[in-house]
């Protein structure tokens, strides 16, 4: 299996630009995490689908973020307009929801920066 | 809410050696998962091993193992043989049974030393 696979795996943009980052989760995996990783913060979960519905949006940091899954392989998380605070790492995640057990395998991340 | 405890923000250890780090977590819940996850320099998050919370052995997976102490809430992992290949942060997550939240601990950086 490919595991999750994330594009861009860097990305530079300048403020006020817009920025979609991609995930392909793994096939065959119901379930899609969105999480931002900063030092100030750690990890933290920003959205999660389940058979591309979205469960929970709670994480989103605000409406300059939004996430979408038109199908099972394919989600983005964009960011409009993009500000310099929004600078981290980006990973998506994917797992299968079978009895409860949720492990989720991770993608590489995106690094982003917003000079 | 679910709090996760690294307490240990660097450690080191030499090659060949065994090394244990700790994490304590806090919750209300009896039924729960926990997971090491480990992130090297490449920053690719990777599932070291998992423990379900009902379960009373030990997870082990090669050279990894935990200590689970339900009672203390603790969850350590004990790294035998170390590797240079082991040299990462390491994070410790809780999840409960049915949710799909994964609560991180702030990590713990190790150096394997040659």
């Amino acid at each position: 299996d490919a595991g999750v696979i994330q594009s861009p795996r860097h990305e530079v943009t300048e403020m006020g630009q817009e920025v979609t980052l991609r995930c392909k989760p793994i096939s065959g995996h119901d379930y899609l995490f969105w999480y931002r990783q900063t030092m100030m913060r750690g990890l933290e979960l920003l959205i999660y689908f389940n058979n591309n519905v979205p469960i929970d949006d709670s994480g989103m940091p605000e409406d300059r973020f939004s996430a979408k899954m038109p199908n099972a392989s394919f989600s983005t998380l964009k960011i409009q307009p993009s500000e310099p605070r929004d600078s981290a790492v980006y990973f998506c995640a994917s797992s299968l929801g079978l009895a409860g057990v949720l492990t989720q395998y991770f993608g590489p991340g995106t690094r982003l920066l917003v000079l | 809410a679910q709090t996760v405890t690294q307490s240990q923000p660097e450690m080191s250890v030499q090659e060949a050696e065994t090394v244990t780090l700790s994490c304590t977590y806090d919750t209300s819940e009896n039924n729960y998962y926990l997971f090491w996850y480990k992130q090297p320099p490449s920053r690719q998050m990777i599932l070291v091993i998992r423990q379900e919370a009902y379960k009373q052995q030990n997870a082990t997976e090669n050279r990894f193992s935990v200590n689970f102490q339900k009672a203390a809430k603790s969850f350590s992992l004990k790294i035998s043989d170390s590797q240079l290949g082991d040299t990462a942060m390491y994070f410790c997550a809780f999840m409960k049974t049915g949710a799909n939240n994964l609560f991180f601990g702030t990590g713990t950086r190790l150096t394997v030393i040659p």
